[in-house]
């Protein structure tokens, strides 16, 4: 069975830190992969996703990840954070093999401070 | 265009009560799926229905649980003897046919079991 796993449950930091964001899975086959984001108060967006090709995958608002197959991870960064980037992040990740359903890590909470 | 819509935005009920929880996914999209997400379980796949095919049902807690999707469109949760455990966010996605859909999620449903 698929499974994610997210390893930072809160994350604090200061406005213009870099972020990172560690995601691994568990699963025999290929697979996509995804993070999505849960702004306060509103429902879940995607932010970024991988299918296939370059494992350097670049989102919205300054967001990439990095897909490394020997890792079976799928790590989020950003440079340098802002106080719109306090939020809740979920790594996710289905079967590449048709319409699958989604398997979410616990998510991460980031609260950016200034 | 319009986003995956969900009603009601939250529902209260008297345990052993049944609920019904709708969706309307992005018009065109032909799968759709059911997730919960309750605090200390993250987000869950519930159900999850493929153009005309059976649905994939692996993911209900228990036979109290069910959902229906009428002409390949709207979806409709049905939850019946409510329990205070069923207390949640009940979220939809949608998503195209074919290999790695990007699944478009609703507002959610906030379920409050008393």
């Amino acid at each position: 069975a698929q499974s994610v796993s997210q390893h930072n449950h809160h994350v604090i930091l200061s406005e213009a830190a870099s972020l990172e964001l560690g995601c691994n899975y568990s699963y025999g086959g290929t697979v996509n992969l995804f993070w999505y984001v849960q702004y306060p108060g509103q429902h879940l967006q995607l932010l970024l996703k991988y299918f296939s090709g370059d494992p350097l995958v670049k989102g919205i608002k300054g967001f990439e990840a990095e897909f490394i197959k020997s890792k079976f991870s799928f790590n989020l960064r950003k440079p340098s954070v802002q106080w719109s980037d306090t939020a809740e992040y979920f790594c996710a990740v289905n079967a590449n093999s048709g319409n699958t359903p989604l398997v979410f890590g616990k998510g991460t909470r980031l609260s950016v401070i200034a | 265009g319009a986003g995956v819509s969900q009603s009601p935005s939250n529902k209260v009920t008297e345990k052993g009560k049944d609920v019904e929880l709708r969706c309307d996914p992005i018009s065109g999209h032909t799968a759709l799926y059911w997730y919960r997400q309750s605090l200390g379980q993250g987000l869950e796949f519930l159900i999850y229905f493929q153009g005309n095919s059976a649905p994939d049902k692996s993911g209900l807690p228990s036979d109290r649980f069910s959902a229906e999707r009428t002409g390949g469109s709207v979806s409709t949760l049905t939850i019946q003897r409510t329990q205070q455990e069923d207390s949640a966010v009940y979220l939809c996605a949608s998503s195209h046919a074919g290999t790695g859909g990007t699944q478009y999620f609703g507002p959610g449903t906030r379920l409050l079991v008393l």
